[in-house]
């Protein structure tokens, strides 16, 4: 079974600071992907950012990036110029790739609730 | 157009009755998936549904059944509610690998119990 583990409960930078959040993880699996969702007050999973575990670069998403350190298991989601648009909660997910179709579902971590101040 | 809708978003309901909630994806993806929210936000996976199989059905009381009428839905029925059903309950879908494996979340349905 996998697990995944984010150590920061809550966090608050001003805005426009950069912030990392920590995310690790533990898998037996060779072809997985991660990612890290936001959910806002609204309650709405949105995507933030992707990577598949084969891809050794790490992904870029406009102010969001990731530091994918597959041997560590840890995979972190750097925020530059924070917005007050960021605040919410965010979590770190992992899951299973297969081939021939048919995923299993997301393995989430507990969140981190990020807070960016005026 | 909502890429994946639940129906109802609010859902206030007694100790013991039966309820059920709605999903649709007009994405044409080939999985669903309910995942519950528990009121520490921790999000776990319930049950997935490929091509209208169960494919996953973790340890969840055999109170809940999913129900897949067709590809595009996937409901989820709960018999005799228990307080500690209250929880959000996301649907989700995705096209499995041959997308990368993001999965789509609808809104999430407030389930209350009282």
């Amino acid at each position: 079974a996998q697990t995944v583990t984010q150590s920061q409960p809550e966090m608050s930078v001003q805005e426009a600071e950069t912030v990392t959040l920590s995310c690790t993880y533990d898998t037996s699996e060779n072809n997985y992907y991660l990612f890290w969702y936001k959910q806002p007050p609204s309650r709405q999973m949105i995507l933030v950012i992707r990577q598949e575990a084969y891809k050794q670069q790490n992904a870029t998403e406009n102010r969001f990036s990731v530091n994918f350190q597959k041997a560590a298991k840890s995979f972190s989601l750097k925020i530059s110029d924070s917005q007050l648009g960021d605040t919410a909660m965010y979590f770190c997910a992992f899951m299973k790739g297969h081939s021939g179709g048919g995923a299993d579902g997301l393995t989430f971590g507990k969140g981190t609730h990020l807070i960016i101040q005026p | 157009d909502t890429a994946v809708s639940q129906t109802p978003k609010y859902l206030v309901t007694q100790m013991g009755n039966d309820k059920s909630i709605k999903c649709e994806q007009n994405l044409g993806h080939d999985t669903m998936y309910w995942y519950k929210q528990d009121s520490k936000k921790f999000l776990k996976i319930m049950f997935s549904y490929n091509n209208k199989e169960l494919i996953i059905n973790e340890t969840v009381p055999n109170r809940f059944s999913p129900k897949s009428p067709d590809k595009a839905h996937l409901n989820l029925h709960i018999n005799s509610l228990e307080l500690g059903d209250s929880a959000v309950y996301f649907c989700a879908s995705s096209p499995g690998d041959r997308g990368g494996g993001e999965q789509y979340f609808g809104p999430g349905t407030r389930l209350t119990v009282t």
